[in-house]
């Protein structure tokens, strides 16, 4: 079956780089999306790929797709004290994210 | 434009009781989605309508839970005899079908039930 998998914790300081790792195994996911949730809010899209690409930046965000290894990572660059929440990354087949399939959440904590 | 509301934010029941929660979508989105997410894990998909239809509903719903979305705007979502298991907080996310916009999917802010 369909399985997302990522890390629980991840803790930079301030200014840093933050780098946030997924794996999946479905071979015929399409599109690969990550989202944040701030406590007791709902999911915010930061970003997505299609799968066919490799890279793609979007400001301070740069998301890393090899799809051969089906390992998906998201970069936030000069980390923020607003950057600290919990990151979801997820897998669709097809253009309806709606029926993603979600990992459990990276918490990043980000220190002054 | 209010983006997705929900109602109630938060529900306290007892256990054997009916919960009964709505979501008001984006005015112009088609598609709705409902999921329940538990404390350290990622939203579960439960079902989705695109306008009235429901197109497609999760194992995960039992036939104690019934959502519909009569006139494809707003939709509930009914747990009847709440269980202990079903303590969680449940979701609701809207987005467009037309296309790359079913790849944006904005969701609300959530109705946290607990069943004591």
């Amino acid at each position: 079956g369909e399985d997302v998998e990522q890390s629980l914790f991840l803790s930079v300081r301030e200014g840093d780089s933050s780098v946030i790792n997924c794996t999946y195994t479905d071979s015929s996911s399409t599109y690969l999306y990550w989202y944040k949730q701030e406590p007791g809010a709902g999911l915010q899209l930061l970003t997505y790929i299609f799968s066919n690409m490799d890279m793609k930046q979007d400001q301070r965000l740069t998301v890393l797709l090899n799809k051969k290894d089906k390992h998906l990572s998201l970069r936030i660059a000069d980390t923020q004290t607003g950057d600290s929440a919990i990151y979801f990354c997820a897998e669709s087949k097809g253009v309806n994210a709606g029926k993603s399939t979600f990992g459990d959440g990276t918490t990043l904590t980000v220190k002054p | 434009d209010t983006g997705v509301s929900q109602d109630p934010r938060h529900k306290i029941t007892k256990r054997g009781q009916n919960v009964t929660f709505r979501c008001d979508p984006i005015s112009e989105h088609n598609r709705l989605y409902w999921y329940r997410q538990t404390l350290g894990q990622g939203p579960e998909f439960l079902t989705y309508f695109q306008n009235e239809a429901q197109l497609e509903k999760s194992r995960l719903l039992s036939d104690r839970f019934s959502a519909e979305r009569p006139k494809g705007s707003f939709s509930t979502l009914e747990i009847q005899r709440t269980e202990q298991g079903d303590s969680a907080m449940y979701l609701c996310a809207s987005s467009l079908a037309q296309g790359i916009s079913g790849n944006t999917i904005y969701f609300g802010e959530g109705s946290w039930l607990t069943v004591v």
